[in-house]
């Protein structure tokens, strides 16, 4: 079975600073999708970015990138130029390829993220 | 209007009473999902439905059932509430294609006494 691991459970970052939130996964399979959701306190989940593991270039998404590492099993958020509203929680996802559990998201525990002004 | 709609958004019960969580989606996917989270342990899938007449356990399905109405409504109950059920409950609807995101309502929080 999958596993998603991230290892800080709170981060804090200045307004308009840079933060890089991490998030580690063991997997057997080689085809599968990754997610990075967004939590605020309004309790929404909100899908921020997703990576396509056959895909080597690392997805963007305005102030939000990601960084892949296959081999390493690792896929961390960036947020640039942090602004109060991405404080919330932010969960990291995994979802298996069709042929494998490609119904199911498998979620790491969250880290909750400060944004001080 | 939310694409994903859940009713109640709150609710507050006692040990024993049987409860029915609702979820309506606009979105016309065929996949439909409940989820539990709790604090310090993510979000857990409880059951999935991939059309009308499929319904498959989740990983933490014992205490729960399901009911897909209807293609856009899919029902959550506890027959027999007890206090450790007690979490926010999201549903999430997905289409089929590899690529489709799950989209999350906006949970409802039960609390059992």
């Amino acid at each position: 079975a999958q596993t998603v691991t991230q290892s800080q459970p709170e981060m804090s970052v200045q307004e308009a600073e840079t933060v890089t939130l991490s998030c580690t996964y063991d997997t057997s399979e080689s085809d599968y999708y990754l997610f990075w959701y967004k939590q605020p306190p309004s309790r929404q989940m909100i899908l921020v970015i997703r990576q396509e593991a056959y895909k080597q270039q690392n997805a963007t998404e305005n102030r939000f990138s990601v960084n892949f590492q296959k081999a390493a099993k690792s896929f961390s958020l960036k947020i640039s130029d942090s602004q109060l509203g991405d404080a919330a929680m932010y969960f990291c996802a995994y979802r298996s390829s069709p042929g494998g559990s490609n119904y199911k998201l498998t979620f790491g525990k969250g880290t909750l993220l400060t944004v001080n002004p | 209007d939310a694409d994903v709609t859940q009713t109640p958004r709150n609710r507050i019960t006692k040990t024993g009473k049987r409860i029915m969580l609702e979820c309506s989606q606009t979105k016309g996917h065929d996949r439909m999902y409940w989820y539990r989270q709790d604090p310090g342990l993510g979000l857990r899938l409880i059951y999935y439905s991939f059309d009308v007449k499929d319904i498959n356990k989740g990983e933490i399905s014992d205490g729960y059932s399901v009911s897909r109405q209807a293609q856009a409504k899919f029902s959550l109950s506890l027959e027999s509430a007890i206090p450790n059920q007690t979490a926010l409950y999201f549903c999430a609807t997905s289409e089929e294609g590899q690529r489709s995101p799950q989209h999350f309502g906006d949970g409802t929080r039960l609390s059992i006494l």
